[in-house]
């Protein structure tokens, strides 16, 4: 298995502009989840998804942030419109009940 | 609610020296407990974990044991070595939930 898939690995945009954060979770994980990282906040859960339906959304940030996963193998979270306090890195998550969360490399998004 | 508390960093070391990690947690039932390590400019990676009551998780020559006495899972190693400096992250899940509840992270620092 290749693991969690995350893409773009670097982001670099201007603010105002939209980004898409894209993840491939582990074939059979039926959970999924959305982590932020910064020096300020540190770990910060953002969503979270089991068998694609959102289960609890009450970390993400605000109206710009939304998430999706349309099937058990990808999910989407966007940012629209990106401001600079955004920068951080994003890791998507996925597990499997009692196995703990298998975490992706991770998204480095930087807003100008 | 459900939370995670750890022992604030940097913790630095010297080469084979012995390693503690205190984690102390507030959950309701009998949640599953974890720790990760995430290397410099890498994701989240599971080192151990424990899913109930005595249970000791060990990997790599790290060892934690489920206290709920005490409700603890300190994090402990015999003798670090230079590629064991990362940040340390605790983390638990609800018996009856997939959210992981992660500490604030223990940067350690080991010096040949």
């Amino acid at each position: 298995d290749a693991g969690v898939i995350q893409s773009p690995r670097h982001e670099v945009t201007e603010m105002g502009q939209e980004v898409t954060l894209r993840c491939k979770p582990i074939s059979g994980h039926n959970s999924l989840f959305w982590y932020r990282q910064t020096m300020m906040r540190g770990l910060e859960l953002l969503i979270y998804f089991n068998n694609n339906v959102p289960i609890d959304d009450s970390g993400m940030p605000e109206d710009r942030f939304s998430a999706k996963m349309p099937n058990a193998s990808f999910s989407t979270l966007k940012i629209q419109p990106s401001e600079p306090r955004d920068s951080a890195v994003y890791f998507c998550a996925s597990s499997y009940p009692g196995q703990g969360a298998v975490f992706g490399p991770g998204t480095r998004l930087t807003v100008l | 609610g459900n939370s995670v508390t750890q022992m604030e960093g940097p913790v630095t070391l010297s080469e084979e020296a012995f390693l503690t990690i205190n984690c102390t947690y507030t959950a309701t039932g009998y949640p599953s407990l974890f720790w990760y390590v995430q290397y410099p400019g890498e994701g989240l990676q599971l080192l151990l974990k424990a899913t109930k009551a005595d249970d000791k998780g060990s990997n790599k020559g790290f060892e934690a044991t489920y206290r709920k006495e005490t409700t603890s899972f300190h994090l402990e190693k015999g003798s670090v070595q230079v590629s064991d400096s990362a940040v340390y992250f605790c983390a638990l899940s609800p018996d009856n939930d997939y959210k992981l509840s992660f500490g604030a992270g223990t940067t350690v620092t080991v010096r040949a």
